[in-house]
């Protein structure tokens, strides 16, 4: 089946600790992108990808780091440094078109909570 | 900046009853696209619709419609007939020609909680 997968899909992560989320997908997407969603919220852009070994700041990106060393995964590194990680996080990948963006796919969503 | 506007936090609703979800947008850009997503409980967004700025005609899908008015800048939703598998969060987002200095940023409302009951 061709789509995005998020593991794992529920995180627990004590104060302190530097914790991945993975972000693979099989659609052949160009771009990656991460997503920070808080209760009654919408989403924020985290990090965004458009080719392998090329990461941008999204607008939260503190706190936060990615890598891009394959076209299917973009995992996402959640550092000591965020002091508020607990949230819903997306991953969302898209096609990249000369003439405008493709639209965004979303993965499952992984929920951080830190203890 | 670019900015989405959705003014309802939530509506509640009976079965069988038309929705209308109302969505305003904020842009500089003569080129944009307009989405909307369905965030049902399990918690994964889904895609609904895309937009273009230059593409005016509303638009159906079963019972789903959308209303883009240019000139007050909206782009609404409704649901006809409603059910209560419609019920969710649903999101209007905004991707403009240079959005932030990516030609790819997706801005989203804060999102109107749905609810259909039986």
């Amino acid at each position: 089946d061709g789509g995005i997968t998020q593991s794992p899909k529920y995180l627990f992560r004590k104060e302190g600790q530097n914790v991945t989320l993975s972000c693979e997908q099989n659609l052949n997407h160009d771009a990656m992108y991460w997503y920070r969603q808080d209760p009654g919220q919408g989403l924020r852009l985290i990090y965004y990808s458009q080719i392998v070994n090329d990461f941008q700041k999204g607008d939260i990106a503190e706190g936060y780091s990615v890598s891009r060393e394959k076209k299917e995964s973009f995992p996402l590194t959640v550092t000591s440094a965020q002091k508020n990680p607990t949230a819903f996080y997306l991953c969302a990948s898209a096609y990249t078109l000369a003439g405008g963006p493709d639209t965004q796919y979303f993965g499952p969503g992984t929920r951080l909570t830190v203890l | 900046a670019q900015k989405v506007t959705q003014a309802q936090t939530e509506i509640s609703v009976v079965e069988k009853e038309d929705v209308t979800l109302d969505c305003v947008y904020e842009t500089r850009d003569t080129t944009y696209y307009l989405f909307w997503y369905k965030q049902p409980p399990s918690g994964e967004l889904v895609f609904l619709i895309r937009r273009n700025s230059f593409d005016e005609q509303n638009e159906i899908s079963g019972r789903y419609s959308w209303n883009f008015q240019k000139s007050t800048s909206s782009f609404n939703f409704t649901i006809t007939a409603s059910q209560v598998v419609d019920s969710a969060v649903y999101f209007c987002a905004l991707s403009g020609e240079n959005s932030g200095g990516s030609n790819y940023k997706l801005t989203f409302g804060k999102g109107t909680l749905l609810t259909v009951n039986p």
